[in-house]
């Protein structure tokens, strides 16, 4: 599926770098997600912004920051990671905030953090 | 509190027999219920959705649900199962954030399904 795009699928730092992960939607969406996936918990909503304004912080550490410049492009702004942040991030779309508006997801981002 | 839970870590069944993986929720108000597969390296695909009607819904691949409000419950179900639906299947209930308006998903833990030939 070509709707919700990340890159890179695969990423290898050191705690004292810093990367950035990128999501791009191309479905027309005014909403975006960043959820976390760890071989240990279930599917953890990190970040969501509406109209390219955040409307969610679900108390994700500083070292994450979120960037949305327009409605078709998200992007995680990594830095002095731990080696608990080691996971999958996966990004999601939906058409709007609204509880029945489905979530569309990308094919994540496998991250280690060495 | 809001919680999703599927009870069932793994399960491993036959090519050609039937399925069953069990969702429980809990969540006060009118649930918003969905279930999504990921293969193996992929993102999560929705297969079908629930917000009202009829409690028996259809979705892709040939999988249906049915949302069973008095035992909380949102099972999926599919009659013969191929051996390409050997994945990981996720429960997840919609909800309104503690600041309102918009849908924060709540996931449960998931179950691995395998499929012998």
């Amino acid at each position: 599926e070509t709707g919700v795009t990340q890159t890179p699928r695969h990423l290898v730092m050191g705690m004292t770098n810093k990367k950035s992960l990128k999501c791009e939607q191309h479905l027309g969406h005014n909403a975006m997600y960043w959820y976390k996936q760890s071989a240990k918990k279930p599917l953890e909503l990190m970040f969501v912004y509406s109209l390219e304004e955040r409307v969610e912080n679900n108390s994700v550490p500083s070292r994450f920051s979120p960037e949305c410049p327009n409605s078709s492009h998200l992007f995680l702004h990594l830095h002095t990671l731990q080696p608990e942040d080691s996971a999958l991030y996966l990004c999601a779309s939906s058409q709007d905030s609204g509880v029945t508006d489905t979530q569309y997801f990308g094919p994540g981002t496998r991250l280690t953090v060495l | 509190a809001q919680s999703v839970t599927q009870p069932d870590i793994h399960i491993t069944v036959s090519e050609g027999a039937s399925l069953e993986l069990r969702c429980n929720y809990s969540y006060g108000a009118t649930p918003y219920l969905f279930w999504y597969v990921q293969s193996p390296g992929q993102g999560l695909q929705l297969l079908l959705k629930y917000f009202s009607g009829d409690t028996l819904v259809q979705g892709i691949k040939g999988f249906e649900a049915e949302f069973k409000r008095s035992q909380s419950s949102f099972n999926l179900r599919k009659p013969s199962v191929h051996w390409s639906d050997a994945a990981e299947y996720f429960c997840a209930v919609g909800a309104h954030s503690i600041s309102g308006g918009y849908n924060k998903l709540i996931f449960g833990a998931g179950t691995r399904l395998a499929v012998h030939p």
